[in-house]
């Protein structure tokens, strides 16, 4: 029971244009949800989050987007750089809970 | 650095063999968690702490699985009799769950278990 899906393995991008990863979970419980980065051989770096009262995030290239009644949420990068090359996480908790992890999607800035 | 550590970072076992992880996390971190992770999948949530209390085991963690956080400081993650299925890199994460505070894990580099 895969209850938070990214869909699409992979994705490639030019450097400097917007990247955009999405992701769908299926509980409702689900309050708080979190974008990891994680590079091979290092454990996932957290990189922004937002609770379920808002629908945007923001914190300097990185954006978060909610849609709770589509159960979708979305993080976008501008401009994208070669450093962000990485695999991204979703991730989701219900309330003050382990996190539930999406499969991952490989993202690569090409220059 | 004040991050999570986790020792070692690689370990090679023969199947059968005993294996101890240790996970050291953020000194004011009241809240440890192990995940398993393989290949082309996201983290699975195995266990957890409040401090040295263990408040939730996946079905995931097998009866040869044991984590202890004796002094809810640092933990350990033993597994028995290992299997091949065991390879995977464990994560440990810690974060500061209080009124107020974010929700925010913060991950160490994990350990990479080869069963051969």
């Amino acid at each position: 029971d895969q209850q938070v899906k990214q869909n699409s393995p992979s994705l490639s991008v030019q450097e400097g244009r917007i990247s955009i990863l999405n992701c769908d979970y299926t509980n409702s419980m689900f309050d708080y949800f979190l974008w990891y980065k994680k590079y091979p051989a290092e454990g996932p770096t957290f990189l922004i989050s937002i609770s379920s009262i808002k629908d945007k995030n923001e914190d300097g290239r990185f954006t978060v987007f909610l849609n709770k009644s589509a159960k979708h949420l979305s993080l976008h990068i501008v401009p994208s750089q070669p450093g962000d090359s990485a695999v991204y996480f979703c991730a989701a908790r219900p309330g003050a809970q382990k996190l539930v992890f999406g499969q991952g999607t490989r993202l690569t800035i090409n220059p | 650095d004040t991050g999570v550590s986790q020792d070692p970072r690689h370990k090679i076992t023969k199947r059968g063999q005993n294996v101890t992880f240790r996970c050291d996390p953020i000194s004011e971190h009241n809240r440890l968690y192990w995940y398993r992770q393989t290949l082309g999948q996201g983290p699975e949530f195995l266990t957890y702490f409040q401090n040295e209390a263990q408040l939730e085991k996946s079905r995931l963690l097998s009866d040869r699985f044991s984590a202890e956080r004796p002094k809810g400081s640092f933990s350990t993650l033993e597994i028995q009799r290992t299997e091949q299925g065991d390879s995977a890199m464990y994560l440990c994460a810690s974060s500061l769950e209080a009124s107020g505070s974010p929700y925010e894990q913060y991950f160490g580099p994990g350990t990479r278990l080869t069963v051969t």
